[in-house]
């Protein structure tokens, strides 16, 4: 079945980067677009970037636009987010999406920027 | 771009029928059928129930369905079960080639 896992989260101090990785399993990965979604503390879902399934395209909310870099290495079946001069306000948790429709979910990780 | 527009709660009683409603523009909902919506129950991850309006993937049961009607689309349960209490995102492509979600609607089975 289709596996998608978040890691790389944790506390962060404003302005640190930080890299979040994303490993799919169970479905043809290079096949499949892929999204990410953040939900900050208690709120709604956030839709922050879209990369295409050979990494061409990429999409990007206005709130993350020059600061967020969505990527993929389809040779090793991984999503990546590279996350530059994070705020106070990026505190959330931080989903892995596959497919356009948003079909399938990771169980997502949890990203704290704080001094 | 600005969040869908969702009711904050709805509320119906086992096997009643309810349906929530997501409101856009003509820039989201009313141009494109690429309208999901999604479960989520609290602390797991949002399980995707309806796409491209109508669509249901083949694990979500039948007594979820999705219309869409100009510039708001809809989602209705039917029989309404316990474990359907929830919230409710829905989502939509937009024409600035983004995606945006409504601001959720939380289910409670009376």
């Amino acid at each position: 079945q289709v596996q998608l896992v978040e890691s790389g989260g944790g506390v962060v101090q404003p302005g640190r980067s930080l890299r979040l990785s994303c490993a799919a399993s169970g479905f043809t990965f290079d096949s499949s677009s892929m999204h990410w979604v953040r939900q900050a503390p208690g709120k709604g879902l956030e839709w922050l970037a879209f990369i295409s399934s050979d990494g061409s395209t990429q999409y990007y909310a206005d709130s993350v636009k020059g600061r967020f870099t969505i990527s993929r290495d389809n040779s090793e079946s991984t999503l990546f987010l590279e996350m530059k001069s994070p705020k106070p306000e990026d505190t959330a948790v931080y989903y892995c999406v596959s497919e356009w429709s948003f079909g399938h979910w990771g169980q997502g990780t949890r990203v704290t920027v704080s001094s | 771009q600005s969040a869908l527009t969702q009711p904050a709660s709805v509320s119906g009683s086992p096997g009643q029928s309810i349906t929530m409603s997501c409101t856009g523009t003509s820039s989201d909902v009313g141009t494109f059928n690429y309208v999901s919506w999604y479960q989520q129950h609290p602390g797991k991850a949002p399980k995707l129930m309806i796409y491209d309006v109508i669509k249901r993937p083949s694990r979500v049961s039948n007594r979820f369905s999705g219309s869409k009607s100009g510039n708001t689309a809809s989602l209705t349960i039917s029989g309404l079960q316990a474990e359907d209490e929830a919230d409710y995102y829905c989502s939509s492509y937009t024409t600035s080639s983004t995606w945006v979600f409504g601001g959720g609607t939380k289910l409670t089975v009376l």
